[in-house]
């Protein structure tokens, strides 16, 4: 079994401002890890994921995030966000081809 | 680009009436997933379906859910008999066969059970 915790629900910053929304998964086996955004009244919208190779993974918008099989972990950061940022974010994990497994989500409120 | 299209956005329907959520997936993937989101809550998987048959499924998903691929194109996800608790936005993904696991979601269809 897997599963997927976002410590953080809600991450206020003020906007330009560097930003990480923390994710750490178990499982049993090795893992593939991912990153959604969901703007207000909108789907689900891939960021950036990691499947093999380089640990740091860049995604769209500016974000990237480093998988750390030790801590097993896959942070998401931006060194400077913007408004237009304003969203909840999804960590997900899949161990085969098969289903995703998501966190509760860390809410992203940046403010001028 | 290529995106998976889900018919309505948002449905209300009475409790206890049937409710058939409607996908497109992208044309050329091959596995097909439903996941629902209570209000506030996380998303939650469903069902997964490949080669025309439910490869794997969650344990909401009960004998009152069932899906389809009628015609090659749609994927469909009916609720027989809605309950309040139904209420939620359900997401459909699609996916290819090839290992880059790209996963692509629709925008969501929000029922309302009232």
């Amino acid at each position: 079994a897997q599963s997927v915790t976002q410590l953080d629900s809600q991450v206020p910053v003020f906007e330009e401002a560097p930003v990480e929304l923390r994710c750490n998964y178990s499982s049993s086996v090795s893992v593939y890890l991912f990153w959604y955004v969901q703007y207000p009244n909108q789907g689900l919208q891939l960021l950036l994921k990691y499947l093999s190779g380089s640990t740091l993974v860049k995604g769209i918008n500016g974000f990237e995030a480093e998988f750390n099989k030790s801590q097993t972990s896959f942070h998401l950061r931006k060194p400077s966000v913007h408004i237009s940022d304003t969203a909840e974010y999804f960590c997900a994990v899949s161990d085969t081809a098969s289903k995703l497994t998501f966190g509760t989500g860390t809410r992203l409120q940046v403010t001028l | 680009e290529p995106e998976v299209t889900q018919t309505p956005s948002h449905q209300v329907t009475q409790m206890g009436q049937e409710v058939i959520l409607r996908c497109v997936p992208i044309s050329n993937h091959l596995y097909f997933y439903w996941y629902r989101q209570i209000l506030g809550q996380k998303v939650e998987f469903l069902v997964s379906f490949y080669n025309n048959e439910i490869s794997e499924k969650s344990e909401i998903f009960d004998d009152q859910f069932s899906v389809e691929r009628p015609d090659g194109s749609n994927f469909t996800l009916k609720i027989r008999s809605t309950k309040l608790e139904d209420s939620a936005m359900y997401f459909c993904a699609s996916r290819d066969y090839d290992r880059n696991y790209g996963y692509t979601f629709g925008s969501g269809t929000r029922l309302t059970v009232v």
